[in-house]
This record gives C-alpha cells, sequence and structure tokens, in this order.
C-alpha cells in the first residue's frame, strides 16, 4: 500500500461547480497536511496547511483533515477555469522535513 | 513576502558540460530543498540543508553537488548528467525544525533542464 494514495484524474467539471478532490493515507506518523496548486510547467504554489485534524477555510478553499479515517480533503466551491490545474496533496510527521506528496489530480474548469 | 526566486529558468546542457542552478529567500528561513519533478509525477526529494548544513541526502548520483553560501542561497552544480536527468529541479525553503515543527514549505518556479 502506497503511503499517501490520490486519484489522478484527469477531473472535469463546469464553471462555478464544487470540486472535491481527496488524499488517503498509511502513515499514522503524518500530523501536517498541505495542499499545492500546480499550474503546467511551473512550481507548486501551497494553498492551504492545516495541523491533525479539522477543518480550514481560505476564501473559496476549504481544507478538511479525518486523521482518524487518514483522510484528507480540498474543496473548491465557485470553481473558475483559473483554477485548472494539478492539485497535490503532501503531508509530513513532526520534525520531519520530508513531504510526502500523492500523485497529484488534475483539474480542468470548463467556461 | 512568500517568495523563492530560481535562476535560471531554462537550462540546456550538454553531458560534458557543467552548470549551476541557484535559489535565493529572503523569509529568514533556515531549511532549504532542493526537489527533482518528472512530468506527470509528484516532486522528489534530493537534499535538505538546515542552518546552512547538509541534513538529508536522498542517495542522489555525485554528478548533483548541493553547495549552501549562507542562510539565504542554495545552489545545486551540475556535472557530467545524463538525458533521464532531464526533469524540472524545484527548490524550496521553510522553517528549520527544532525551532517549531509547525512550518509551511514554500516552492520556487523550477528550472526546467534539458540534458542533451
Amino acid at each position: 500500500q502506497k503511503e499517501v494514495e490520490q486519484d489522478p484524474g484527469p477531473l472535469s467539471v463546469p464553471e462555478g461547480a464544487i470540486v472535491s478532490l481527496n488524499c488517503t493515507y498509511s502513515n499514522s506518523a503524518f500530523q501536517y497536511f498541505m495542499w499545492y496548486r500546480q499550474y503546467s510547467r511551473k512550481g507548486p504554489e501551497l494553498l492551504m496547511y492545516t495541523y491533525s485534524s479539522g477543518n480550514k477555510e481560505d476564501g473559496r478553499f476549504t481544507a478538511q483533515v479525518d486523521k482518524s479515517s487518514k483522510y484528507i480533503s480540498l474543496f473548491i466551491r465557485d470553481s473558475q477555469p483559473s483554477d485548472s490545474a494539478t492539485y497535490l496533496c503532501a503531508m509530513r510527521g513532526g520534525s520531519n522535513y520530508k513531504l510526502t506528496f500523492g500523485k497529484g489530480t488534475l483539474l480542468t474548469v470548463n467556461p | 513576502d512568500t517568495e523563492v526566486t530560481q535562476t535560471p529558468k531554462h537550462l540546456v546542457m550538454g553531458m560534458t558540460n557543467k552548470k549551476s542552478l541557484k535559489c535565493e529567500q529572503h523569509m529568514g528561513h533556515r531549511a532549504m530543498y532542493w526537489y527533482k519533478q518528472k512530468a506527470k509525477k509528484p516532486p522528489e526529494l534530493m537534499f535538505v540543508y538546515s542552518y546552512e548544513k547538509l541534513s538529508i541526502n536522498e542517495s542522489v548520483p555525485s554528478r548533483f553537488s548541493p553547495e549552501c553560501p549562507n542562510s539565504s542561497l542554495l545552489n545545486l552544480h551540475l556535472h557530467a548528467l545524463q538525458p533521464e536527468d532531464s526533469a524540472l529541479y524545484l527548490c524550496a525553503s521553510s522553517q528549520a525544525s527544532g525551532v517549531s515543527d509547525d512550518y509551511e514549505q514554500y516552492f520556487g518556479p523550477g528550472t526546467r533542464l534539458t540534458v542533451t
């Protein structure tokens, strides 16, 4: 079983849709959870950062962490064509520099 | 400001060339990272510097040689690369572990390297 599983998609939605992106993980030592957005041929951009279980909201983006189920989600409300990108989940344990990434989900938002 | 800058944006080099990639951050971060990313794959960690000392080397071939001249700068020296080393090379920075475990990691835009 891979440490982090993420459906690679591709995922195609109409503009204005609610998008749900998900990752599952197996390592119970993971405590810090991140979502990055990466446009084609660019570096990853940090979207959301959460510690332990719970929800965090930032504008149209909501990150959820459920440590009991080892499941994290990113919701995008009112999706825009500019949200079209690859979304990478990433996580790490405490006092540990190494990020473990999911494979990334390619999202296309159609106008 | 959460900016990590990298130069050059693009680099084409032959297998016998020597070149260097550069990375800079002015966020006061004391940990800096090199990643390699192939197309349609997630980034793979290569090296971590913490307080200007090499902390992690993920068994990277010696044709890649990292250097951290000061807390703001990180270089990656390249020599005798192979075509399969062509990739996007990403630099990142964060606070250092030990000060606090709660820190974010920020990436630069990357250098797209092509080895011919």
